[in-house]
């Protein structure tokens, strides 16, 4: 059983540079999280989904975009990459939206921008 | 502002002994608490979870306290192993957060032998 599934692990783009990042899960979970690890800080909200052909803003959306047209497959895309959004991304799933039901994660995506 | 502070970034703690994790948050709103477990090139794995309605879980050689009114959780490890030895985040959520987690900056563990 995969559980989440993140690719790729490593990438380094140039400023202004386009990537997406993928994010399976194959345990039929409904909610999907997209977050960005920084040194010092905690996990940080960029976007999630409640469900097939939805996505909304978490805690730091600016400068990503979302897109989850299957039900396993969550999408992460940098249109212009800066380098303030090197870090490593973490991608998560959920079987219930309730806050005691713990994420299941992926084991992250390190992106330097050059 | 962070909602959920980990002030501890890092902890060291003999083989065998008791360690002792603690987490303060801000937000009387919270209802839920979770603590993550997480080793280098691997996400976060959780660990176990506390209701509001609580004071207190366990499972196995852990256990997690939390203090309302002081606003302050504290997750005990007992006996430390080699293997506990990783980066541990608090985590909050509430009804008003729906879906979403709050996450605290995390705490690395060394049990040394």
């Amino acid at each position: 059983n995969a559980g989440v599934t993140q690719t790729p692990k490593f990438r380094v783009l140039k400023t202004g540079q386009s990537m997406t990042l993928l994010c399976a899960q194959d345990m039929n979970h409904e909610y999907m999280y997209w977050y960005r690890q920084d040194p010092g800080m905690g996990l940080r909200l960029i976007h999630y989904s409640v469900g097939e052909g939805t996505t909304a803003k978490g805690e730091v959306p600016d400068g990503y975009n979302v897109s989850r047209l299957k039900k396993q497959n969550f999408l992460l895309g940098l249109e212009s990459a800066a380098p303030s959004q090197t870090s490593v991304y973490f991608c998560a799933s959920s079987s219930l939206g309730r806050g005691n039901q713990p994420q299941h994660f992926g084991d992250g995506t390190r992106l330097s921008i050059l | 502002d962070q909602q959920v502070k980990q002030n501890s970034p890092s902890l060291s703690v003999q083989e065998g002994r008791i360690s002792i994790l603690n987490c303060d948050y801000t937000n009387s709103m919270f209802d839920y608490f979770l603590w993550y477990k997480k080793y280098p090139a691997e996400g976060p794995t959780f660990l176990i979870s506390i209701s509001s309605i609580k004071d207190k879980n366990e499972d196995g050689r852990f256990t997690v306290f939390l203090n309302k009114s002081a606003k302050h959780l504290s997750l005990h490890i007992v006996p430390s192993q080699p293997g506990d030895s990783a980066v541990y985040f608090c985590a909050a959520s509430g009804d008003n957060y729906g879906q979403n987690f709050v996450f605290g900056p995390g705490t690395r563990l060394s049990v040394l032998p």
